[in-house]
């Protein structure tokens, strides 16, 4: 059974903090892993990535995969409120020719004044 | 504006009554996808559609019924099958059945009384 674990479950931190969110997998065929942003909506997609050791970055949130230990991080830097959020990891494999994505349960992060 | 449109938003039902949730898309995507959202759960997938009139069962389809009619269209029925229905609901499209990154509606938080 495919499987996505994040970590920590949550955590609180002060605007300006730098915070690592991590994301293992253990997924059959791995194709890809996605970064989405859930505050108290919709998920919004943040990154997507499929090679190994390559960096994607957009503004201060960046994320790097690592496909040999089967991880992949998330960091922010210069964390603001805005931040709040949770942040969920997801990963796709190649499951006949449709996308069905895997979900963590996604880490909650609370930025204080 | 292109984007995922889910009515209602909030959904109060009583135990025993079928309910219909709508979701509908006008960005002209071909895959359409339904997730339950239950607290400290990831996302997990009911159904999900890659072409108009063909849809398949994901992990927890017991219980749900869909159509896919049109390809801007893809409502979720839940049965009085389903034995918790009480969730949030949430609709994504993806340009085609192999891309990956899925964009999400704003949900339907469903309450069976």
């Amino acid at each position: 059974e495919d499987k996505v674990v994040q970590s920590p479950l949550s955590l609180v931190v002060h605007e300006g903090d730098t915070v690592t969110l991590n994301c293992s997998y253990e997924v059959t065929n791995f194709r890809s892993l996605l970064w989405y942003k859930q505050e108290k909506k919709a998920p919004t997609f943040l990154f997507m990535l499929t090679s190994s050791g390559i960096e994607k970055k957009s503004g201060r949130l960046s994320s790097i995969l690592d496909k040999k230990e089967l991880f992949s991080i998330l960091n922010i830097t210069a964390t603001q409120t805005g931040d709040s959020a949770v942040y969920l990891c997801a990963v796709g494999p190649v499951t006949g020719t449709a996308s069905k994505l895997t979900f963590g349960t996604g880490t909650r992060l609370q930025v204080t004044l | 504006d292109g984007g995922i449109t889910q009515s209602p938003k909030y959904l109060f039902r009583k135990e025993g009554q079928n309910v219909t949730l709508s979701c509908e898309q006008n960005l002209n995507h071909d895959a359409m996808y339904w997730y339950r959202q239950d607290p400290g759960q990831g996302l997990r997938l009911i159904y999900y559609s890659q072409i108009v009139n063909d849809f398949q069962k994901g992990d927890i389809a017991e219980g749900y019924s869909v159509s896919r009619e049109k390809k801007e269209s893809f409502p979720l029925t839940v049965t009085s099958a389903q034995k918790n229905p009480t969730a949030f609901y949430l609709c994504a499209s993806s340009t085609t059945s192999r891309s990956d990154t899925q964009y999400f509606g704003p949900g339907t938080r469903l309450t069976v009384l």
